[in-house]
Parts: C-alpha cells; sequence; structure tokens
C-alpha cells in the first residue's frame, strides 16, 4: 500500500512568490491534515479535511495561505504571497475515519523563502 | 505552561544501555498518547500508543502517570538504529477535533 505522498520534496522560493504544495493521503483515508515544523519549534497542527469539506483550520497562521481539497482526493495548500517566516518543513498526513488518532505523515517539502 | 513538553536532549548512551524519555502534559482530560520516531530529515512515524497505564511492545515500553500527567516511554537495549527524535503527542480530547499536538521531541544517539 502507498503511503503519503508530497510533492515537491524541496523547493526555494523568493519572499513575495507564491508556492504551490501538494498531497496525496493514502487511499481510502477521508481526513487529511496539513502541519508545519519551523526551525526549532515542535510540529503544529495547520488544518484538516474530511474529504473535501475543511473540518477545523484553526491553525492556519493568516489568509496568505490557502488550503484545498477538491473531490476529496489530494490537497493542495498554497502559499500567496510567501514571507520569510513561511519558511519550514510542511507535513500532510492522512487517518481512516474509524481511527482518526492514527495519522500517517508524508515526507514533508522543505520551504525555504529567501 | 506549554500543552506538552519534553526534555530534548541529546541522550547519548551506549548500545545496549536502558534509556528512558519522560513527557508532561497539561490538559489533564487528556484520554490516549502516542510516541512517535523521526529519523533525521523525515517524516515522524507512529511508534506506540498509551491507552491506559501502558504498553509494551519488544524492547519499547509506554507508560502513563495520569496523577502526575507525564508519560515516559522507556528503550531497553539500546541499538544504533534506535538514534532518531522521539515525539511526544497528544491528540485532543473528547470533541476536541483530530489534531495531534507535539512536543518538540527529544533526541536519542546510540553510540558503540
Amino acid at each position: 500500500e502507498a503511503g503519503v505522498t508530497q510533492f515537491p520534496s524541496h523547493s526555494v522560493i523568493e519572499k513575495g512568490q507564491t508556492v504551490t504544495l501538494r498531497c496525496d493521503p493514502i487511499s481510502g483515508h477521508d481526513n487529511l491534515y496539513w502541519y508545519r515544523r519551523v526551525m526549532g519549534k515542535e510540529i503544529k497542527f495547520l488544518l484538516h479535511f474530511v474529504k473535501e469539506s475543511k473540518q477545523d483550520e484553526s491553525g492556519m497562521p493568516n489568509n496568505r495561505f490557502l488550503a484545498e481539497r477538491t473531490g476529496g482526493t489530494y490537497s493542495t495548500l498554497k502559499v500567496q504571497p510567501a514571507e520569510l517566516e513561511d519558511s519550514g518543513v510542511y507535513f500532510c498526513a492522512s487517518s481512516q475515519v474509524r481511527n482518526p488518532y492514527e495519522q500517517y505523515f508524508g515526507p514533508g517539502t522543505r520551504l525555504t523563502v529567501t | 505552561r506549554k500543552e506538552v513538553e519534553q526534555d530534548p536532549g541529546p541522550f547519548n548512551v551506549p548500545e545496549g544501555a536502558t534509556v528512558a524519555f519522560n513527557c508532561t502534559y497539561s490538559n489533564s482530560a487528556s484520554q490516549s498518547f502516542f510516541w512517535y520516531r523521526q529519523d533525521c530529515r523525515k517524516e515522524p512515524k507512529l511508534l506506540m500508543s498509551v491507552y491506559s497505564s501502558g504498553n509494551e511492545d519488544g524492547r519499547f515500553t509506554a507508560q502513563l502517570n495520569r496523577a502526575s500527567q507525564y508519560i515516559s516511554l522507556l528503550i531497553r537495549d539500546s541499538k544504533l538504529s534506535d538514534s532518531a527524535t522521539y515525539l511526544c503527542v497528544v491528540p485532543p480530547f473528547t470533541g476536541g477535533g483530530n489534531k495531534l499536538t507535539f512536543g518538540t521531541g527529544t533526541q536519542l544517539k546510540v553510540e558503540l
């Protein structure tokens, strides 16, 4: 069974540019999450989808971040315009509805904003 | 007070040693806990879950102390391959959604 995949693995952009991250969850997992780890800090929750619906977006830092999950399959996280403090590793995770806390993480996208 | 606190380490131990990490949590309503393992520049992977008094899986034992609000992870007969960062993770209490709260992690280095 394929795990959670993320693209790209690395992205280096300049301040003010736009970046879109993609996550493909494990097949059959209705729950999809985005988390972020900035340097020196703990991994922090950003938001949670159940299928195509945003269930909880309490962790989204500001309106420069936009997440979508059209069709309830893969998800994208767009940062526009990017700021220096957005640098970090963005993890996607997925889980089944019947066992929501057993979350499987993707390898992450390492974003560097210069 | 942080929701989840861990000693960042590093814990440097010789191969074969027994090592234990603690993690304290602030929400007394929390019912379950997880230990995740994260290798350098890799994703976190679920290691163990702790739902009641404790859990044992081979060389790994996780215990929960509700009165003092901490969980521990004990690793016996350490292997070089156990070198990693161990993340303490607390799910929300019932009705609080699905978001996991992570500690900053404890770094373990097992040496020859």
